[in-house]
């Protein structure tokens, strides 16, 4: 079945950082990819998302690209900011309707001023 | 905008209660998904529905059951609560085709004591 794996958290940094979270997966066939963000108290939402190789999503400065050959999804932004602290999960979902959603296991980010 | 609405935000039971925690869509979804969420552990996966009366474990189901008799409502059912079980528990739900987001619930605190 299909699995992610993120990178260990949790990631502290100052505003207007780089940020990269990692996120790499395992799966049959071909999953659609997702980024999902946790702000404190509330229900996850969905980031972005990309549905087949070489595809990239994007939403809010954040970005990532699906790629097939490293099976990753990398989540990157050029320049965090205090309101970017969150949990970021990664997520997978396989290709038939009926299909598992998987996540990995949540990175923690702080953005100070 | 689709809602997923969990029927408690917190609660508090005793070891050995059977507990039901409901969760509700108004959006028409195939699928359903129970997780829970807890520190350094992310999201685990314990059962999804695509169907009413399908059901499909996931990766934590033992102590859990769950019920799909309508579309729109997906129980989860610890049979006998256990302390082990104390965690917080999310709902979520999408639409059949497989790259479509998941909408959450806000979550249900569960404490057993």
């Amino acid at each position: 079945g299909n699995s992610v794996t993120q990178m260990e958290g949790p990631v502290t940094l100052s505003e207007e950082a780089f940020l990269t979270i990692n996120c790499t997966y395992t799966a049959t066939g071909y999953p659609s990819l997702f980024w999902y963000v946790q702000y404190p108290g509330e229900g996850l939402q969905l980031l972005l998302k990309a549905t087949k190789a070489d595809d990239k999503g994007s939403n809010k400065g954040f970005e990532a690209t699906y790629r097939k050959e490293t099976t990753s999804f990398h989540l990157e932004k050029g320049s965090v900011q205090v309101s970017d602290s969150a949990v970021y999960f990664c997520g997978s979902k396989g290709e038939t309707s009926g299909s598992r959603l998987t996540f990995g296991e949540g990175t923690q980010l702080t953005v100070n001023p | 905008d689709v809602k997923v609405t969990q029927s408690s935000r917190y609660l508090v039971k005793r070891t050995g209660e059977k507990v039901f925690l409901e969760c509700v869509q108004d959006m028409d979804h195939e699928n359903m998904f129970w997780y829970r969420q807890d520190p350094g552990l992310g999201l685990r996966l314990i059962y999804f529905s695509y169907d009413v009366k399908m059901k499909e474990k996931g990766d934590i189901p033992e102590g859990y059951s769950v019920s799909r008799e309508k579309k729109e409502r997906f129980s989860l059912i610890l049979e006998s609560a256990s302390t082990n079980q104390t965690s917080m528990y999310l709902c979520a739900s999408t639409w059949g085709p497989a790259n479509t987001e998941a909408f959450f619930g806000q979550g249900t605190r569960l404490t057993v004591v």
